[in-house]
């Protein structure tokens, strides 16, 4: 079971430039979601999907963008990628439960992003 | 804005021990809690969750306990290993929809 695969792994950038951190999940689940992590903060939530077609921000949406136009992919594009945005990103599904409640959230292995 | 906190940054236990890791949490109005576990280099693993109609859920050498008086989640590792030498995080969810919030992370750190 493949479960949430993100790609890369690890990328370099140059300030100003751009890239897609792509995120595909098999489970057929309904949410996703992007965080990034840095030392001492735990994980902060930049975007999130609640279905094919609907996005909404999340705590550090700046300088980020997301689109969902099936159930499977979620890309997180940064625009123009600046130092403050070095950090380890994850992407992580969960399916609609009974009653629309919320279950486990399941998280890619992550990508580690330098911006110099 | 209101989020996840934990009282300690490191927590250091002998093998073969209990261990207990607390966790705050402010949002009153939070319905579903998770502990997931994070090794080097890896994405966070679930480990066990707990909805706020519960005040105590059981896994496999795991408890969480719910105490929604104070909000306080702990996560009790019965007999810990060196295996469970990880970062935890507590992370709460409001509504329906894939938010998480989480906690900074506490180190455990397993003593041979």
């Amino acid at each position: 079971n493949a479960g949430v695969t993100q790609t890369p792994k690890f990328q370099v950038l140059k300030t100003g430039q751009s890239m897609t951190l792509q995120c595909a999940q098999d489970m057929n689940h309904e949410y996703m979601s992007w965080y990034r992590q840095d030392p001492g903060m735990g994980l902060r939530l930049i975007h999130y999907s609640v279905g094919a077609g609907i996005t909404d921000q999340g705590e550090v949406p700046n300088g980020y963008n997301v689109s969902r136009s099936t159930t499977e992919d979620f890309p997180l594009r940064l625009l123009s990628a600046a130092p403050s945005q070095t950090s380890v990103y994850f992407c992580a599904s969960s399916a609609r439960g009974a009653k629309r409640r919320n279950t486990e959230a399941f998280f890619g292995q992550g990508t580690r992003l330098t911006v110099v | 804005g209101e989020s996840v906190g934990l009282h300690l940054p490191t927590l250091s236990v002998q093998e073969g021990d209990n261990s207990i890791i607390n966790c705050a949490y402010s949002n009153s109005a939070s319905d579903y809690f998770i502990w997931y576990k994070q090794e080097s280099g890896k994405g966070p693993q679930f480990i066990i969750d707990i909805r706020s109609n519960m005040d105590k859920r059981q896994g496999q050498r795991v408890t969480v306990l719910l105490n929604k008086t104070v909000k306080h989640l702990s996560l009790q590792i019965a007999a810990t290993q060196p295996g469970d030498s990880a970062v935890y995080f507590c992370a709460e969810n409001l509504g329906a929809n894939s938010k998480l919030t989480f906690g900074k992370g506490i180190t455990l750190s397993v003593r041979p």
